[in-house]
C-alpha cells in the first residue's frame, strides 16, 4: 500500500490563485519530497524537507511538515498555467536508503 | 550537464516475451533507481542499485531483475511479460547512497499485448 495519501486528487484554479496540496503518511520518515510530473513524463524534483524541519521555501513553493500529524502540505503561490501538472509527495524512510514511496498524486489544472 | 537518459522511449512486446530497458544516470551519480508507474497503481519502487550492487528491492516478482554496470548505467529486465506489466518505467539517479533528491529520466513506455 502507498505510504503517502494526497488530497485533493484533483484541483482546478485560475491563474494567479494559490494552490495547496496535502500529503499524509503512515510511518516515521527520514525526509519528505515533492515532485512534479507533466503529462506522463519524467518527474522533476521540487523540494526536500527533512524530518527535523518544519517549513521550507523555494521560489513560489512553500512546504510544511508536521511529523506529529504525519502530514505535509505544498503551497504554490501566484499560480501560472505552466504549473499545470501532477504533483506527488514521496517519503524516504530510515534504513531504506534512497527508496522513495510515492503518494497517488494531485492533478493540478491552472486555467489562464 | 546531461540529464538521466532512458532507452527506448517506447517498447511494444507480446505476452511471454522479455523486455530490456536501459538507463544512463547523470555523470557522477552512482545510485540508480527504477520505478513502475502503472495506471491505477501509482508510482511503485522497483529496484535500487549503487556501486554495481542491488541495494533494495520493491515488492515485485523475481522476473523483474536488473543490473548496474561499471560506468553506473543500468538495465532493467522483465521476463515472461504479462499484460499488467504495461506501464511507464522510470529511472532516477542520485549522487550518492542515501535519502537524497532523485533526478528522473523521461521514462520508457512498455506496452504488452
Amino acid at each position: 500500500s502507498q505510504q503517502g495519501e494526497e488530497d485533493p486528487q484533483a484541483l482546478s484554479i485560475q491563474e494567479g490563485e494559490n494552490a495547496t496540496m496535502n500529503c499524509s503518511y503512515k510511518t516515521s520518515i527520514n525526509n519528505l519530497q515533492w515532485y512534479r510530473q507533466n503529462s506522463g513524463r519524467g518527474l522533476v524534483h521540487l523540494i526536500l524537507i527533512r524530518s527535523n524541519e518544519r517549513e521550507k521555501h523555494s521560489g513560489r513553493l512553500r512546504v510544511t511538515l508536521d511529523t506529529s500529524k504525519k502530514s505535509s502540505s505544498l503551497l504554490i503561490t501566484a499560480s501560472r498555467a505552466a504549473d499545470t501538472a501532477s504533483y506527488f509527495c514521496a517519503t524516504a524512510l530510515y534504513n531504506q536508503g534512497g527508496k522513495l514511496i510515492f503518494g497517488q498524486g494531485t492533478e493540478l489544472s491552472v486555467k489562464p | 550537464e546531461a540529464g538521466v537518459t532512458q532507452s527506448p522511449t517506447h517498447l511494444i512486446k507480446t505476452r511471454g516475451q522479455q523486455a530490456t530497458l536501459r538507463c544512463s544516470p547523470i555523470s557522477g551519480h552512482t545510485s540508480v533507481y527504477w520505478y513502475q508507474q502503472a495506471l491505477g497503481l501509482g508510482l511503485q519502487f522497483l529496484l535500487w542499485y549503487d556501486e554495481g550492487e542491488e541495494r533494495n528491492r520493491g515488492n515485485f516478482p523475481p522476473r523483474f531483475s536488473g543490473r548496474q554496470f561499471p560506468n553506473y548505467s543500468s538495465e532493467l529486465n522483465v521476463n515472461a511479460l504479462e499484460l499488467e506489466d504495461s506501464a511507464l518505467y522510470l529511472c532516477a539517479s542520485s549522487p550518492r547512497q542515501g535519502a537524497y533528491e532523485q533526478y528522473f529520466g523521461p521514462g520508457t513506455r512498455l506496452t504488452v499485448t
